[in-house]
C-alpha cells in the first residue's frame, strides 16, 4: 500500500549536518507535494517546508530558510530533508508527510526520524 | 503566520461520553481545516478535512464542523482506542499551521 519509509534515529554532534531520507511507494512519486514537519519531545507540530518531486520545486517556513534544505530523487523516489547546523534546538522527531494537492490534506505520513543533538 | 488555538490541552473524558475539542483561528481559513488525531510513538493521523469531512475508513463517531475562525471537533461516544492527542490545522494561507494540541485521557 501507499508508504513513506523514513530513515532510522540519528545522534549527531552540536554544528554538524545530516540528512534524513523517505522514501515512497506504491504512488507515482512525481504526483504529490511532500511536506516536513517538526514535533519537539512534548510539543505540536511545526511544518518546515515542501517539495514537488515532479518539478523539484520547494517551498520553506521562512524560520527554517537556512536550517533545512529539501530535495528529491525521482529515480529512486526519495525525498531528502538536509539539516544543518544542528543545535539542541534541532532535537526531535521530523516526518514527511504526501500532501493530496486536490482535496488538500496530508493523507500519508512516515514515522518518523528522532534527531537527537548532543555531544 | 495565521494561529491556530486549541485552548483545551488536556481533557479528560469517559468511554460513551460526548466530546467536543474546539479550535480558533487568528483569521478567517474558510473551511480549510483538517483535524488529526496522535496516537503515543505514532504519526498523526487524518480523521477530518475540509472542516467537515470524514476521511476514508474513519469511523463515523468523528465528526468536524464549522468555518472562517471556529472549528470544532467531536467524538460521539469516546471509545478507550481513542486516546490520543488531536490536532487541528489550516492550510488556506502558506505555511499551513497546526493547532498546540488537545490530549484526550480517558477516565
Amino acid at each position: 500500500q501507499v508508504q513513506l519509509q523514513q530513515s532510522g534515529p540519528e545522534l549527531v554532534k552540536p554544528g554538524a549536518s545530516m540528512r534524513i531520507s523517505c522514501k515512497a511507494s506504491d504512488y507515482t512519486f512525481t504526483s504529490y507535494y511532500i511536506h516536513w514537519v517538526k514535533q519537539r519531545p512534548g510539543q505540536g507540530l511545526e511544518w518546515i517546508g515542501w517539495i514537488y518531486p515532479g518539478n523539484v520545486s520547494t517551498k520553506y517556513n521562512e524560520k527554517f530558510k537556512g536550517k533545512g534544505t529539501l530535495t528529491a530523487d525521482k529515480s529512486s523516489t526519495t525525498a531528502y530533508m538536509q539539516l544543518s547546523s544542528l543545535t539542541s534546538e534541532d532535537s526531535a522527531v521530523y516526518f514527511c508527510a504526501r500532501w493530496d494537492r486536490y482535496d488538500e490534506y496530508f493523507d500519508v505520513w512516515g514515522a518518523g526520524t528522532t534527531v537527537t543533538v548532543s555531544s | 503566520d495565521i494561529v491556530m488555538t486549541q485552548s483545551h490541552k488536556f481533557m479528560s473524558t469517559s468511554v460513551g461520553d460526548r466530546v467536543s475539542i474546539t479550535c480558533k483561528a487568528s483569521q478567517d481559513v474558510s473551511t480549510a481545516v483538517a483535524w488529526y488525531q496522535q496516537k503515543p510513538g505514532q504519526s498523526p493521523k487524518l480523521l477530518i478535512y475540509s472542516a467537515s469531512y470524514r476521511y476514508t475508513g474513519v469511523p463515523d463517531r468523528f465528526t468536524g464542523s464549522g468555518s472562517g475562525t471556529d472549528f470544532i471537533f467531536t467524538i460521539s461516544s469516546v471509545q478507550a482506542e481513542d486516546l490520543a492527542v488531536y490536532y487541528c490545522q489550516q492550510h488556506y494561507i502558506s505555511p499551513p499551521t497546526f493547532g498546540g494540541g488537545t490530549k484526550l485521557e480517558i477516565k
